[in-house]
């Protein structure tokens, strides 16, 4: 079993829609959740950061982490073409300093 | 500069040379990370330094791997007899605060092993 489970997509959403972006993980002790898009041929950036149970929202997206179901997810509002990416779940674990396990990415593609 | 600079950014190589790839954290940021990813691949999580000194080296994949980090400042990894499947790309990342885990990327060092 991976750490950190995403579906790798592609998913598919036509434009104005909302994408929802789903990321298991396996470690019980990890604290914080972290959401990294990603361009083609560029390095992550960090979109979204969540370090405890319920919802987290900025702008159009929303985190939401349930640690008892060890699920974290990603909604994007009003999809646009621009949020076309490969978004990354990222999972930290209490005193890891600062070190991450990524899933595999899920490529999204919205369309005009 | 404002962001992790990472040199070079595209690397070729034959098999069994060695590599020397180099980065530069963004100012004051005291945390500084080494990541490899493949394809289609999420970020691999190689080492990790506080400082000067490697605080967790658990990610590197083999002793054909080193890296330092002599002042606390730059790093460069290094590649011993590389191989082909040592090709990906290498990715540095540095933090102002390693206990939040948020990383800032550079662009990445795209090694190739012919």
């Amino acid at each position: 079993q991976k750490e950190v489970e995403q579906n790798s997509g592609p998913l598919s959403v036509p434009e104005g829609a909302i994408a929802s972006l789903n990321c298991t993980y396996s470690d019980r002790v990890s604290q914080s959740f972290f959401w990294y898009r990603q361009y083609s041929g560029k390095s992550p950036e960090l979109i979204m950061s969540i370090y405890s149970n319920g919802d987290k929202e900025d702008g159009r997206f929303t985190a939401q982490l349930n640690k008892a179901s060890q699920y974290v997810s990603l909604l994007i509002r009003d999809s646009q073409p621009s949020d076309s990416a490969t978004y990354l779940c990222a999972v930290g674990g209490n005193n890891q300093g600062g070190k991450l396990i990524f899933g595999q990415g899920t490529e999204l593609s919205v369309k005009p | 500069g404002a962001g992790v600079s990472q040199t070079p950014s595209n690397k070729v190589t034959e098999k069994g040379k060695y590599v020397e790839l180099r980065c530069d954290p963004i100012s004051g940021h005291t945390a500084l990370y080494w990541y490899r990813q493949s394809l289609g691949q999420g970020p691999e999580f190689l080492i990790y330094f506080q400082g000067t000194g490697a605080a967790d080296d658990s990610g590197l994949p083999n002793d054909r791997f080193f890296a330092v980090r002599p002042e606390g400042s730059v790093s460069t990894l290094k590649i011993q007899r590389t191989e082909r499947g040592d090709s990906a790309v290498y990715l540095c990342a540095s933090s102002p605060n390693p206990v939040t885990g948020e990383l800032f990327f550079g662009e990445g060092s795209r090694l190739t092993v012919l």
